[in-house]
């Protein structure tokens, strides 16, 4: 299996544009997770899924960030207008079920800087 | 609401020296506890898990032991290399199988 995929692998835009990130899930894993990484905050979780449905968004930091789960194999992270603090490592994760301990698989993630 | 707690790095380790790297967590219910690492520029890997009270997770020479009487999995290992040089996160799945981490300690192991 080729792993989590995550795309772009480094994002360099401007305040006030809008910004995509893309996730591809392991095959048959039916939780997906997203997290941001700072230096100052250490690794926060977004958002997760099961089956495609957003379990808990509490942590999606406000209304300029959304999250989607079209299908099984595919997610995207969106921040519109974007702003320089949003600069980070954003995360996704794929699990085939954390319950008793299941294991959580990350992409390399994406290295998003705003100017 | 529940949270995970780790020491603060960054540590600063000579080869063949003693690690621990404390964690603590906060929870309702018993949680299964995990240990990831992150080497520069990857994503986070499992090093070991416990699922239960008094589980020992063990791997590559890392041990952990779940004690639920002070909520602690405390991360250790006896003798460093260079190469586990990395950032270290505690992590518990919560209720609803939610995923949480602590902020990371970052290792560094200088021969």
């Amino acid at each position: 299996d080729a792993g989590v995929i995550q795309s772009p692998r480094h994002e360099v835009t401007e305040m006030g544009q809008e910004v995509t990130l893309r996730c591809k899930p392991i095959s048959g894993h039916d939780y997906l997770f997203w997290y941001r990484q700072t230096m100052m905050r250490g690794l926060e979780l977004l958002i997760y899924f099961n089956n495609n449905v957003p379990i808990d968004d509490s942590g999606m930091p406000e209304d300029r960030f959304s999250a989607k789960m079209p299908n099984a194999s595919f997610s995207t992270l969106k921040i519109q207008p974007s702003e320089p603090r949003d600069s980070a490592v954003y995360f996704c994760a794929s699990s085939p079920d954390p319950s008793g301990g299941g294991e959580l698989f990350f992409g390399e993630g994406s290295r998003l800087t705003v100017l | 609401g529940d949270s995970v707690t780790q020491m603060e790095g960054p540590v600063t380790l000579s080869e063949e020296a003693f690690l621990t790297i404390n964690c603590t967590y906060t929870a309702t219910g018993y949680p299964s506890l995990f240990w990831y690492v992150q080497y520069p520029g990857e994503g986070l890997q499992l090093l070991l898990k416990a699922t239960k009270a008094d589980d020992k997770g063990s791997n590559k020479g890392f041990e952990a032991t779940y004690r639920k009487e002070t909520t602690s999995f405390h991360l250790e290992k006896g003798s460093v290399q260079v190469s586990d040089s990395a950032v270290y996160f505690c992590g518990a799945k919560t209720s609803y199988d939610k995923v949480i981490f602590g902020p990371g300690t970052s290792l560094s192991v200088i021969p």
